[in-house]
Parts: C-alpha cells; sequence; structure tokens
C-alpha cells in the first residue's frame, strides 16, 4: 500500500516565476491538505482539499492556489515566486471519517528553492 | 487560536539514558494532541496521539507521552533512547473549530550519543 507521494522531491525556480507541486493521497485517503515548512521552523497549514473543494485556509496570500481532483490527488500552485517561498512543502492525508482524531500521513516534501 | 510551544531547540541524551522532549499547548475546550517525528530529507512520521483516557499514551519506536491538563502539557518520553531515535520531534495540536488541520511547535532536536 503505497502511502502518500509527492513530485518533484527537489526543484529550483527564480523570484517571479511560478510552480507547480502535486501529491497522491494515501489509499482510501479523501482529504488532502498542504503545509509549509521553512527551514528551522515546524510545518504551518496552507490548505485543506475535501471532495475538490478548498474548505480551509490558513494565514497565506492568494499566490497560494490549490486544486483537488475526482481521484482525490493534488496540487498546490505558487505564482510570482519570492525568495521567502523557498521551504520543504508538505502534502498530508486522511480519510474524511477519521477527520477530528485521526493522524495525518505526510509525503516526504517537495523541496523548492527560489533564487 | 490554538498553539503550541517546544521550550527547547534540542535536547541531548546519552544512549541507553532516559529521554524528555518538552511540549505546552494552548486551546480552548479539549486538546487533541500529536507527536510527529521527521529524519533528514524527509516528511512527518506520526508517533502517537492523545484523544481522550488515559494521560499516559504509548505510541510507535517505544515512546510515550504524558498528558497533563492542569499543566497544560503533552511531554514526550522514553525509558531508555538508541543512537537512532536522533530527529527532529514536533509537537501538534488539532484545531477543532476546523477540520483536520494541526498546528505545530517549532521542533525540538533529539541528538542521542553513543
Amino acid at each position: 500500500d503505497a502511502g502518500v507521494t509527492q513530485s518533484p522531491t527537489h526543484l529550483i525556480k527564480t523570484r517571479g516565476q511560478q510552480v507547480t507541486l502535486r501529491c497522491s493521497p494515501k489509499s482510501g485517503h479523501d482529504t488532502v491538505s498542504w503545509y509549509q515548512q521553512a527551514l528551522g521552523q515546524g510545518p504551518q497549514f496552507i490548505f485543506q482539499y475535501y471532495e475538490e473543494e478548498e474548505r480551509q485556509r490558513g494565514n497565506f496570500p492568494d499566490r497560494f492556489s490549490g486544486h483537488q481532483f475526482p481521484n482525490y490527488s493534488s496540487e498546490l500552485n505558487v505564482n510570482a515566486l519570492l525568495l521567502g517561498d523557498s521551504a520543504l512543502y508538505l502534502c498530508a492525508s486522511s480519510p474524511e471519517g477519521n477527520t477530528k482524531t485521526g493522524e495525518l500521513f505526510f509525503g516526504e516534501g517537495s523541496r523548492l528553492t527560489v533564487l | 487560536a490554538q498553539s503550541v510551544a517546544q521550550p527547547e531547540d534540542q535536547v541531548n541524551v546519552a544512549e541507553g539514558n532516559p529521554l524528555t522532549v518538552k511540549c505546552t499547548y494552548s486551546v480552548s475546550g479539549n486538546p487533541y494532541l500529536f507527536w510527529y517525528v521527521q529524519y533528514p530529507n524527509r516528511g512527518l512520521q506520526f508517533l502517537l496521539k492523545y484523544i481522550t483516557g488515559d494521560n499516559l499514551v504509548k505510541g510507535s519506536y517505544g515512546f510515550e507521552a504524558e498528558f497533563n491538563k492542569s499543566q497544560t502539557s503533552f511531554h514526550l518520553k522514553k525509558p531508555s533512547a538508541l543512537v537512532s531515535d536522533s530527529a527532529l520531534y514536533f509537537c501538534a495540536v488539532r484545531d477543532m473549530a476546523g477540520y483536520s488541520t494541526l498546528t505545530f511547535g517549532k521542533g525540538t532536536m533529539l541528538l542521542v550519543s553513543p
């Protein structure tokens, strides 16, 4: 049973560019969340998708957007990249029926470097 | 809003000795608390959680955590540390007002020396 998979694992962009990160949730999971982990910090919640809709959002600007597909996979898009967007981007999945008490399952992340 | 504090940036312990990684929290209502571990260049792995019930929670790899409501703490413990336990540990609290989002502490690096 594959866990949460993310791609790409590493990428380098320049300021002003756009980036798309991808995530496939663990089998049987229909809820996908994205987190940003800056160097030396804990992960910070970006947004969560369920039934192809963004249903909760953290304190991130509109440059950060996402999408969820019918197969529950998800994309994170960041426009007009800033140096401060350099971070490890983590995708986490969970089954909707276990959203309150269950743990999140995390992928290994996509390391974005903005030059 | 909920928050988590991990007061130690780093904890050093000798192999075979007991370890404690500290965490305090602030939430309105009953807390749902979690510990995750992160190895270098890897994602987060779930260790254990407290939802309700016994204040001593047992988890993966021999770790346990003690929930103390009066001190609003949820310290991670292990009776005998291994060198392989060296990693970054995160405490997290669940957002009760929303869905399954987690608020994380800044993390504590655990270094276990041989």
